[in-house]
């Protein structure tokens, strides 16, 4: 049972923000919401998780709706470099990390 | 500090052969997780391990597939008499505690391919 639910693929032109959708409305109290991204064939790469606020850090913003139903990863001003298919994955702390399909970003310049 | 390490970075076996995959967790993780993604497909969890102990298989398949971890060394996934359906990247990843929500650490990946 995916727990997520991603848009296959998505284009960005290139210095624009990426804004990256997904849904979990089943997503339960104690599952945070977590994002990676791979690289072509490299291995996944963190980028940010966040439990109920919005988080922010060096890559990427998390936006969590209020009722955690759904969250928006924005990379701020893309590159060609972040084409990659990113990956949104609930998860509680005594699960493993479970990847789904993923949103394929292609940043275009 | 030097990242999550796996090796082989490549491998190729016939069929029938075994193949070994090792991965090197980061300094000072005990928690070692390996992940298959087979060509054009996502990652698929397989095996969870600490030190010593298997804590979730349930991603392995029943036959042919085991994972270690010793005390010492690094964690081992050993596929026995390999099919070409087993070509795909292994990836590993480990982490200092897995009920802080903290992130996983990947290696690059072992990719086998099976002729």
């Amino acid at each position: 049972d995916a727990k997520t639910t991603q848009p296959t693929s998505m284009d960005c032109a290139e210095g624009r923000a990426a804004n990256l959708p997904c849904n979990h409305s089943t997503i339960s109290g104690n599952e945070y919401v977590y994002w990676y991204r791979q690289i072509h064939s490299q291995g996944p790469q963190y980028i940010i998780h966040g439990l109920k606020n919005n988080e922010t850090n060096e890559m990427a913003s998390l936006i969590i709706t209020e009722d955690r139903k759904s969250s928006t990863l924005i990379l701020p001003h893309a590159t060609l470099r972040d084409t990659a298919v990113y990956y949104c994955i609930v998860r509680a702390l005594d699960d493993d990390m479970r990847f789904g399909a993923g949103t394929r970003l292609t940043v275009k310049p | 500090n030097a990242g999550v390490m796996q090796n082989p970075r490549h491998l190729v076996r016939r069929r029938g052969q075994e193949a070994r995959l090792r991965c090197s967790p980061m300094k000072g993780h005990s928690h070692v997780y390996w992940y298959r993604q087979l060509p054009e497909e996502g990652l698929k969890f397989m095996v969870y391990l600490q030190k010593e102990n298997i804590i979730d298989e349930s991603g392995m398949p029943k036959e042919r597939f085991s994972a270690e971890f010793p005390k010492e060394g690094p964690s081992i996934l050993r596929i026995q008499q390999v099919v070409r359906g087993d070509s795909a990247a292994y990836f590993c990843a480990s982490s200092p505690d897995p009920f802080a929500p903290g992130e996983l650490f990947f290696g690059e990946g072992s990719r086998l391919t099976v002729l």
